[in-house]
């Protein structure tokens, strides 16, 4: 039972638009969400969270939105760079645990 | 953030063999995590490794085929016991630092262990 999915495998976007990688989960009780971004031959780096009291946080190009009742979170990279081309992956952690659940990641590529 | 390194980087084992994956944080941290990435899969969490008690091992993994040992705050190795080609993945650790209320901490990750078993 994949409790977090990212159900697009990849991403193109040209340099300088907008990216958006989507992530839908099924437990509501999860109570906070991450955005982390993979090279390959690297482990991945901590992007951009999100509490569930909230419905959106914004870092520099990134922003992550949450609706909750859709149980539906977002994140959008503006503009998008070359540099930023990866997989990235969301995730979700319940109440009072560190355990993180994945998403199966979505490989962004930004084309020049 | 927190520097995690792993030891090795990569290798090339032969079925039936053990390797130990070593993991170092730059500081003390409670507790440890070891996840697994398969090719073309998501990140899931094997166990978590707290500093003077036993691993807590997720459903679908167990001690023999994965001990653990945390014998300090900034150290942890993962043995991946008895290979097969299906143990062919990236092992990560990774960290929890924050603000230490359960739950609110970001986790970092180290750059992983990428084995292959032939």
């Amino acid at each position: 039972d994949q409790q977090v999915k990212q159900n697009s495998p990849s991403l193109s976007v040209q340099e300088g638009r907008i990216s958006i990688l989507n992530c839908d989960y099924t437990n509501s009780m999860f109570d906070y969400f991450l955005w982390y971004k993979k090279y390959p031959a690297e482990g991945p780096t901590f992007l951009i969270s999100i509490s569930s009291i909230k419905d959106k946080n914004e870092d520099g190009r990134f922003t992550v939105f949450l609706n909750k009742s859709a149980k539906h979170l977002s994140l959008h990279i503006v503009p998008s760079q070359p540099g930023d081309s990866a997989v990235y992956f969301c995730a979700a952690r319940g109440y009072n645990t560190d355990k993180l659940i994945f998403g199966t990641g979505t490989r962004l590529q930004v084309f020049p | 953030s927190a520097v995690i390194s792993q030891k090795p980087s990569r290798d090339i084992c032969q079925r039936g063999t053990s390797l130990t994956i070593q993991c170092q944080v730059d500081s003390q941290v409670t507790m440890m995590f070891w996840y697994r990435q398969q090719p073309g899969q998501s990140l899931t969490l094997i166990a978590t490794a707290n500093q003077g008690s036993e691993a807590t091992y997720e459903s679908g993994f167990v001690i023999d085929k994965f001990p653990i040992s945390r014998p300090n705050l900034t150290f942890s190795t993962l043995t991946v016991s008895n290979m097969s080609p299906e143990d062919s993945s990236i092992y990560l650790c990774s960290v929890v630092r924050g603000s230490g209320r359960a739950g609110k901490d970001t986790q970092y990750f180290g750059p992983g262990t990428r084995l292959t078993v032939l």
